[in-house]
């Protein structure tokens, strides 16, 4: 139980292009996700916390204009990167959780490289 | 952002020894986790800990949640080799949704 998928696994686009992450949750209903940013041989970094129906919370510092988040159902998120630049380029994971539980679940991760 | 401190950063071992890490926090936790995470993939969920004091099992591995809970520790017993990855804890102040992440400790292990 609580798998939590991620597409694409990788995707490679050109710079000033606008890619899109999805994150569900096959087995469970999530009212919470997450979507994190892992640079090489760096730990996790929060970059904002989505709960359905409503408008994402972005940590400090990630513009909320260029990583456009949305949570429209209990089962499905995505991650818009917008006008993607090379130092976008990174390793992106989504996780999940539900309503009575703090654990959270990932996703195995989107691996995005801008030309 | 905050960062739990977590050590140590890399252990170099020989298959069939025992594995110890912690955790510590300046701040009180509600909830320590603990993920593995193999390259190229999102981390995997261990183990969870709620109570402080609380000791718990899965298969080899053992964490606890410090009684201060301000701090954790995970054991892994008898090493073999897919052991091999990146451990994280991650904990949880009390009415928070998000985790805070340790720095990661780096198994290797030697056959």
């Amino acid at each position: 139980g609580a798998v939590v998928s991620q597409h694409p696994s990788w995707v490679i686009c050109k710079s000033g292009t606008s890619v899109k992450i999805e994150c569900r949750s096959l087995d469970f209903q999530a009212t919470t996700m997450f979507w994190y940013r892992q640079f090489p041989k760096q730990s996790l970094m929060l970059m904002a916390t989505s709960n359905e129906g409503s408008k994402a919370t972005y940590e400090q510092g990630v513009e909320k204009d260029k990583f456009l988040i949305n949570h429209a159902s209990l089962t499905l998120s995505t991650l818009t990167v917008t006008s993607a630049h090379p130092e976008d380029s990174s390793f992106y994971i989504c996780s999940a959780s539900w309503g009575g539980t703090d654990t959270q679940y990932f996703g195995p991760g989107t691996r995005l490289t801008v030309l | 952002g905050q960062q739990l401190n977590q050590s140590p950063q890399s252990m170099f071992i020989q298959e069939g020894e025992d594995v110890s890490m912690n955790c510590t926090s300046s701040s009180i936790f509600n909830t320590w986790l603990w993920y593995k995470q193999d390259p190229g993939e999102g981390p995997v969920l261990l183990i969870a800990l709620y109570k402080a004091g609380e000791l718990t099992s899965n298969g080899r591995l053992t964490a606890q949640f410090g009684i201060t809970r301000k701090d954790s520790f995970l054991n892994i017993s008898a090493s073999i080799p897919s052991d091999v990855g990146i451990y994280f804890c991650a904990g949880q102040e009390e009415g928070a949704q998000k985790l805070v992440f340790g720095q990661g400790t780096r198994l290797t292990i030697n056959p």
